[in-house]
C-alpha cells in the first residue's frame, strides 16, 4: 500500500496568489481529514470528510480555506488569497471504518512570501 | 470541548535512561487515546493506541503506555532510550461518540544525546 499521498511537498509562493492541495488517501478509507502544523498552534484538525461529504468543517480558519473531496480517491484543500500567516506544514490523514486510527501523508510545507 | 495537555514540552536524556511523556486529557466519557511519534523531516506514525480493554497498551520500538481513567491521563514510557528515539512526540485524544477528528496536544521534543 502506498500509504497516504500528498502533492506537492513542497509550495512557496507570493502572498495574494492562489494555493491547492492535494491529498489521496490509503484506498479504502472513508474518513479524510485536513490538519495544520505550525509551530505556534501545534497541530489542528481543519476540516474532516466520511464518504467523500464535509462533516466538521469548524476548523478552517475562515473563508480563504476551502476543502473538497469530489471522489473516494481525491481531495483538495485550496486557499484563495493566500496570506504569510497561512505558512505551515498541512497534513492529511485518512481512516477506515473500523478503529480510529489516523494515517498521516507526508505534509506540505507551505511557504507564503 | 475535548482538549490535551503534554507538560513536558522539551526532555533531553542520555542514552539507555527511560522515559516517561506526560498527558491528561479532559472529557468525561468513553476517549480514545493515541501518541504519535515524528521524526525530523517525516510526516506522523502512530506509536500506540488505546480503544477499551487493558490499560496498558505495548505499542511498536519498544514504547508502552497506560491508560489511568482517574486521572485522565495515558503517560508515554520506554525502560530505555536510544540515540534513534529523538523525534517530536504528539498524543491525541478522540471521543468514542463517534466523532473521528483527534483532538492533539502541543507536543514533547525528546532529545536523546549519545
Amino acid at each position: 500500500d502506498a500509504g497516504v499521498i500528498q502533492s506537492p511537498r513542497h509550495e512557496v509562493t507570493e502572498m495574494g496568489q492562489e494555493v491547492t492541495l492535494r491529498c489521496k488517501p490509503i484506498s479504502g478509507h472513508d474518513y479524510l481529514f485536513w490538519y495544520r502544523q505550525t509551530m505556534m498552534r501545534g497541530l489542528e484538525l481543519l476540516i474532516y470528510f466520511n464518504n467523500n461529504v464535509p462533516i466538521d468543517d469548524s476548523g478552517m480558519p475562515e473563508d480563504r480555506f476551502s476543502a473538497k473531496m469530489p471522489n473516494a480517491s481525491f481531495s483538495t484543500l485550496k486557499i484563495q488569497p493566500s496570506e504569510p500567516r497561512d505558512s505551515a506544514v498541512y497534513f492529511c490523514a485518512s481512516s477506515g471504518g473500523g478503529p480510529h486510527e489516523q494515517f498521516f501523508g507526508p505534509g506540505t510545507r507551505l511557504t507564503v512570501l | 470541548a475535548q482538549s490535551v495537555s503534554q507538560h513536558n514540552h522539551h526532555v533531553i536524556l542520555s542514552e539507555a535512561a527511560s522515559l516517561e511523556l506526560g498527558c491528561n486529557y479532559s472529557y468525561g466519557g468513553t476517549v480514545n487515546l493515541f501518541w504519535y511519534v515524528q521524526y525530523p523531516g517525516q510526516h506522523l506514525q502512530l506509536l500506540l493506541k488505546y480503544f477499551s480493554g487493558d490499560p496498558l497498551v505495548k505499542g511498536i520500538k519498544g514504547f508502552e503506555a497506560e491508560f489511568i481513567k482517574s486521572k485522565f491521563s495515558f503517560n508515554l514510557r520506554k525502560p530505555s532510550v536510544q540515540w534513534s528515539d529523538t523525534a517530536e512526540y504528539f498524543c491525541a485524544v478522540n471521543a468514542g461518540t463517534g466523532r473521528r477528528a483527534l483532538t492533539f496536544g502541543s507536543g514533547t521534543r525528546l532529545q536523546v544525546q549519545p
